[in-house]
């Protein structure tokens, strides 16, 4: 079965300053992956995916994000950060289940904290 | 806005009681995903309708879940006897194509006292 692990619960970084959120899956086949964004009582806002092909992913708000295969990850990246970005940040794979979907597994999220 | 909507945005009841949210995905979607989300965790997958079609459902829907899209628009999801272990945040979501991004709804929150 595929997972998704976020190795950092919290991240505080100040407001200028890069930020690279850590994404790490488990997926036997090639995987779809998507970076989602959740502000506090909100639903989940697509920042970017990737399907197939460049491997460096640009998104929405500047972020990026670059697929390595050899290292199962998808690390979410942003050379500036601003204090809007302040949120909780979600990385997903996309598996086909066999029934016509294709489910997404979620990782457990990782919140930011923007210091001004 | 054409975004995915869900109503009600909040909902508190008390144990026992049955439950009804609803969920109006992106017009062109024929893909419908209902997530639940707890706290400190990532949406987990409860189920998926294809049209009017529910062609898939999680081991977390419990006999007490039940969802529906009749005519292939609209969605509800009904939880029945709820338990405190449903407190949660409902989320739905749509997509157009097999394998494409899926667009989420803000959400219904439920808190069961």
């Amino acid at each position: 079965a595929q997972s998704v692990t976020q190795p950092d619960i919290h991240i505080t970084v100040s407001e200028g300053a890069s930020l690279e959120l850590r994404c790490n899956y488990s997926y036997g086949a090639t995987p779809y992956l998507f970076w989602y964004v959740q502000s506090p009582g909100q639903g989940l806002q697509l920042l970017l995916k990737y399907f197939s092909g460049d491997t460096l992913v640009q998104g929405i708000k500047g972020f990026e994000a670059e697929f390595k295969r050899s290292q199962s990850s998808f690390n979410l990246r942003k050379p500036s950060v601003h204090w809007s970005d302040a949120a909780e940040y979600f990385c997903a794979v996309a598996a086909y289940s066999g029934a016509g979907s294709y489910q997404l597994t979620f990782g457990k999220g990782t919140k930011l904290s923007v210091i001004p | 806005d054409t975004g995915v909507s869900q109503n009600p945005r909040h909902k508190i009841t008390k144990r026992g009681q049955n439950v009804t949210f609803r969920c109006d995905p992106i017009s062109e979607h024929n893909r419908l995903y209902w997530y639940r989300q707890t706290l400190g965790q990532g949406p987990e997958f409860l189920t998926y309708f294809q049209n009017e079609a529910q062609l898939e459902k999680s081991r977390l829907l419990s006999d007490r879940f039940s969802a529906e899209r009749p005519k292939g628009s609209f969605s509800t999801l009904e939880i029945q006897r709820t338990e405190q272990g449903d407190s949660a945040m409902y989320l739905c979501a749509s997509s157009l194509e097999q394998g494409s991004e899926q667009y989420f709804g803000p959400g219904t929150r439920l808190t069961v006292t």
